[in-house]
């Protein structure tokens, strides 16, 4: 059963916390993106990665880090340099085809909120 | 800055009418255009990809792209209460993320 797992689902931190959202796939994607999304907003990337031991910041990377040890997997962890953490976390994933870099598809996120 | 624009709405229609959503993006570079679905409380789901001018169909969703204006649309045909939810616009180009827009909110009526 091909797919996205996230975990946890819900998470709370209180402040001055680290944590770290588990994003695993099997679909074999080379590519994998952690994105944020606020009440009425659309998705702001946070970090992608397009292969193993490599990665990229996107437009909102203050404050979080990833890592891509494996394929399948890319972890990210909110500081807490990450002033506003609270916020829903989706990773998606995509393989690199010719055309733009692929269909995205997203894991079921993780709701984070802070104490 | 690269950006995609689309009306937050809400956009009510009644059940059966065709509901019409639409996209701007500023990027003339981008190659990739997709259409995700997402209900209240849910991650996004692609719906509509479409990578070349004209119209591309798939069920009652017909998704249209114009290059020369820049500008993509997602038609829903005999809409249901079940497509209530908000509709995301995404473009990338070539190697690149996915740019978002804020997403259009629709309600269908029954």
């Amino acid at each position: 059963d091909g797919g996205i797992t996230q975990s946890p689902k819900y998470l709370f931190r209180k402040e001055g916390q680290n944590v770290t959202l588990s994003c695993e796939q099997n679909l074999n994607h080379d590519a994998m993106y952690w994105y944020r999304q606020d009440p009425g907003q659309g998705l702001r990337l946070i970090y992608y990665s397009q292969i193993v031991n490599d990665f990229q910041k996107g437009d909102i990377a203050e404050g979080y880090s990833v890592s891509r040890e494996k394929k399948e997997s890319f972890p990210l962890t909110v500081t807490s340099a990450q002033k506003n953490p609270t916020a829903f976390y989706l990773c998606a994933s995509s393989s690199l085809g010719t055309r733009g870099g692929g269909e995205q598809f997203f894991g079921p996120g993780t709701r984070l909120t802070v104490l | 800055q690269k950006e995609v624009e689309q009306n937050s709405g809400p956009l009510s229609v009644p059940e059966g009418a065709i509901a019409s959503l639409n996209c701007t993006y500023s990027d003339r570079g981008s190659q990739s255009f997709f259409w995700y679905r997402q209900y209240s409380g849910k991650s996004p789901e692609l719906i509509m990809s479409i990578y070349s001018n004209g119209d591309k169909e798939d069920g009652r969703f017909t998704a249209q792209l114009n290059k020369a204006s820049q500008y993509v649309s997602l038609l829903i045909r005999d809409s249901q209460p079940s497509d209530s939810a908000t509709y995301l616009c995404a473009v990338n180009q070539a190697g690149t993320a996915l740019i978002f827009g804020k997403g259009t909110t629709l309600s269908v009526s029954s």
